[in-house]
């Protein structure tokens, strides 16, 4: 089934280090996005990405990187900068605006990130 | 800017009452209309959608209607179901803004046996 796959569901980060989140997607979507939620609080938007090679700043992009070398895939690195990483990320997948506008976006189930 | 204001949870209800979840918004053109089901430890599921104004979306028992005139895209349910227990998001998207989602913050249902 087509779908957007999260890896791994449960991370630990210690104090200094650099952690990456997967997101694959198998839905041929062109456009990516990384959002964080806080226990109780809605979703904030950290990167996004449109097309492949490409990819832009959301509201909350500090201390964290991305890549997109491949259609399929949008890594999230979480790095040292960021100083309180613990929350749910989750990531998103939709079709390309330029095919059809307002389209929904679809999402993985959720990577859970702690600080050991 | 665009923005969504949903009414504050959680909202307690017993398993076969009414449901209504507020939703309003304000935005810079004419924006398409979500919710999403976020249940729990999981990501968001797309429950229903609206494209232009008096659109009515509707799935699993779940409507929601567009209202340009009150900028509003409330939620209901006619009887709610303990599996129903989860967090509702209000969100929407300009048509120049790709599928850029705005969201609200989110009502948490409950619903007891």
């Amino acid at each position: 089934d087509g779908g957007i796959t999260q890896s791994p569901k449960y991370l630990f980060r210690k104090e200094g280090q650099n952690v990456t989140l997967s997101c694959e997607q198998n839905l041929n979507h062109d456009a990516m996005y990384w959002y964080r939620q806080d226990p109780g609080q809605g979703l904030r938007l950290i990167y996004y990405s449109q097309i492949v090679n490409d990819f832009q700043k959301g509201d909350i992009a500090e201390g964290y990187s991305v890549s997109r070398e491949k259609k399929e895939s949008f890594p999230l690195t979480v790095t040292s900068a960021q100083k309180n990483p613990t929350a749910f990320y989750l990531c998103a997948s939709s079709m390309n605006r330029d095919r059809l506008a307002n389209q929904p976006q679809h999402f993985g189930d959720g990577t859970r990130l702690s600080i050991l | 800017g665009n923005s969504v204001t949903q009414m504050e949870g959680p909202v307690t209800l017993s398993e076969e009452a009414f449901l209504t979840i507020n939703c309003t918004y304000t935005a810079t053109g004419y924006p398409s209309l979500f919710w999403y089901v976020q249940y729990p430890g999981e990501g968001l599921q797309l429950l229903l959608k609206a494209t232009k104004a008096d659109d009515k979306g509707s799935n699993k028992g779940f409507e929601a209607t567009y209202r340009k005139e009150t900028t509003s895209f409330h939620l209901e349910k006619g009887s709610v179901q303990v599996s129903d227990s989860a967090v509702y998001f209000c969100a929407l998207t300009l048509l120049n803004a790709g599928n850029m989602l705005t969201f609200g913050g989110g009502t948490r249902l409950m619903v007891k046996p």
